[in-house]
């Protein structure tokens, strides 16, 4: 079975500095996804940044990148540059790559950014 | 926008009641998804389709049931409503069979009185 956990439950950072969010996830599948959601108080989930379990380098979307340490099973999201609105909800989530095993979630960590 | 749209955004009824929730996923994808996200269970996934097929299923009850149509929307059914079905309820879509990135709805948020 597949396991995400996110150990931050909440998080303050200042305006324009860089955070990051802690994930950690538990699989015995040789391939699998790693994905980042955004989910801001208005409710809807929004999809940041994906990384594959063979891809090479970090994935990296705009001000999002992805800190991937295989061998640590972690799945860190970093943040530059904070904007007020990117306080929300953020979640981490994997997929194995084989079989019809759904999307696995953690339970999320708060962002939220002070001016 | 993702693309993905969801009816009703809001749905308040009553224990015992039945409602049905609506999907339609983004223009070419055959995949559906469905997930609930209550306060104490986080989110969780409930059931998959693809192109018309059940193709996962997860911690889905027996009172709830869903299908994917020809035209590819889909339908969740959820019925003898109790007090602890309030959540929120999403649709995603993907282009594959699952494990590209999934690309959610705006929700409907459904509240049971």
């Amino acid at each position: 079975a597949q396991k995400i956990t996110q150990t931050q439950p909440g998080m303050f950072v200042q305006e324009k500095e860089a955070v990051t969010l802690d994930c950690t996830y538990d699989t015995s599948d040789p391939s699998y996804g790693l994905f980042w959601y955004k989910q801001p108080s208005s409710g809807e989930m929004i999809f940041l940044i994906y990384q594959g379990s063979y891809d090479q380098q970090n994935a990296t979307e705009g001000r999002y990148s992805l800190n991937f340490q295989k061998a640590r099973k972690s799945a860190n999201l970093v943040i530059s540059a904070s904007q007020l609105g990117d306080s929300a909800m953020y979640f981490c989530a994997m997929r194995p790559y084989s079989g019809n095993t759904p999307l696995v979630f953690g339970k999320g960590t708060r962002l939220s950014v002070i001016a | 926008d993702s693309g993905v749209t969801q009816t009703p955004k809001h749905l308040i009824t009553a224990t015992g009641q039945r409602v049905t929730l609506r999907c339609s996923p983004r223009s070419g994808d055959l995949s559906v998804y469905w997930y609930q996200q209550s306060l104490d269970q986080g989110l969780q996934f409930l059931i998959q389709y693809y192109n018309g097929e059940e193709r996962a299923k997860g911690n889905i009850l027996e009172r709830f049931s869903a299908q994917q149509f020809p035209d590819l929307h889909s339908e969740l059914n959820l019925s003898s409503l109790e007090l602890g079905d309030s959540a929120l309820y999403f649709c995603a879509s993907s282009s594959g069979q699952g494990w590209y990135e999934q690309y959610f709805g705006p929700g409907t948020r459904l509240t049971v009185t």
